[in-house]
C-alpha cells in the first residue's frame, strides 16, 4: 500500500455515461495529480492541484472534469467518452516544497464501449 | 519541450547479472531526476531520485548516475533477481514551478531469466 487508493479499479461505460473516478490520500501530502497511461506511451500529466488549487491543466478534453474538495480528496468526473479515452488512469501525490517522490494509486483501469 | 527517451526494446537478462537502463532526455537539465518501478496493471512505485549536482547515487542494489554533459542518466541493478522484472520509468522534475510535475519516460521493461 502506497497510502494512495483509488476507486474503482476496473471500470467499463459506455459513451454516454457519467461516471468518477475517485482518489484519496492519507500522506499528509499538499499536492494531487492525475495521469493517464495508454498502451505503449509515457505517463501523461491531465492536472495537478497544489493545496487544492489546480495549478495545471494539460490541454485536456472538457468530457474530463477534475474536483478537489480538500487535500485529501481528488476526483475526476468523466462524461461522453470516446473509446480512445480507454487506458489506466493513475492518481499521484507528493509534498511539494520537500522536491520528494511522487506517491502513485493502484489506477483505474477504464474501458469505454 | 522536454523529451525523454528510455530504450523501447525490452532488456532480458540472466539471473545474477547487472542490468542497466538508460534514460535520455533533450534540452534542459531537471533539478531532479527519479527513477520508478511499475509492474503491469499497477502504479509505478518509487525506487530513487537524484540531483542535478549529484553524479551517483545507491540503495542496496540500485545504482544510478546522472551526466548532465551527456544529458543522460543510467539505472543499474546488481545481482538481478527474476523478482526485478518489471517495467522501469524514468522521470524529470524540471523544478521550475514548484508544482511537483514530472514528465515521464516510456519506459523500459526488464526480464531476468532464472
Amino acid at each position: 500500500e502506497t497510502g494512495v487508493t483509488q476507486t474503482p479499479r476496473h471500470l467499463v461505460m459506455g459513451m454516454t455515461n457519467k461516471k468518477s473516478l475517485k482518489c484519496e490520500q492519507h500522506l499528509g501530502h499538499n499536492a494531487m495529480y492525475w495521469y493517464k497511461q495508454s498502451a505503449k506511451k509515457p505517463l501523461e500529466l491531465m492536472f495537478v492541484y497544489n493545496f487544492k488549487e489546480q495549478t495545471e491543466n494539460n490541454s485536456v478534453p472538457s468530457r474530463f472534469s477534475p474536483e478537489c474538495p480538500n487535500s485529501s480528496h481528488l476526483f475526476l468526473h468523466l462524461h461522453t467518452l470516446q473509446p480512445e479515452d480507454s487506458a489506466l488512469y493513475l492518481c499521484a501525490s507528493s509534498q511539494v516544497a520537500a522536491n520528494t517522490e511522487a506517491f502513485f494509486g493502484q489506477g483505474t483501469r477504464l474501458t469505454v464501449v | 519541450s522536454q523529451k525523454i527517451e528510455q530504450n523501447s526494446e525490452a532488456l532480458n537478462i540472466q539471473e545474477g547479472k547487472t542490468a542497466t537502463l538508460t534514460c535520455n532526455y533533450t534540452n534542459y537539465s531537471p533539478a531532479y531526476l527519479q527513477w520508478y518501478r511499475q509492474d503491469p496493471g499497477r502504479g509505478p512505485v518509487f525506487l530513487l531520485l537524484i540531483r542535478e549536482n549529484e553524479k551517483e547515487k545507491r540503495k542496496e542494489r540500485l545504482k544510478v548516475t546522472f551526466d548532465t554533459t551527456l544529458k543522460q542518466s543510467l539505472f543499474h541493478i546488481t545481482a538481478s533477481q527474476p523478482a526485478d522484472s518489471a517495467t522501469y520509468l524514468c522521470a524529470l522534475d524540471m523544478g521550475f514551478s514548484n508544482t511537483g510535475k514530472l514528465i515521464f519516460g516510456q519506459g523500459t521493461t526488464l526480464q531476468v531469466k532464472p
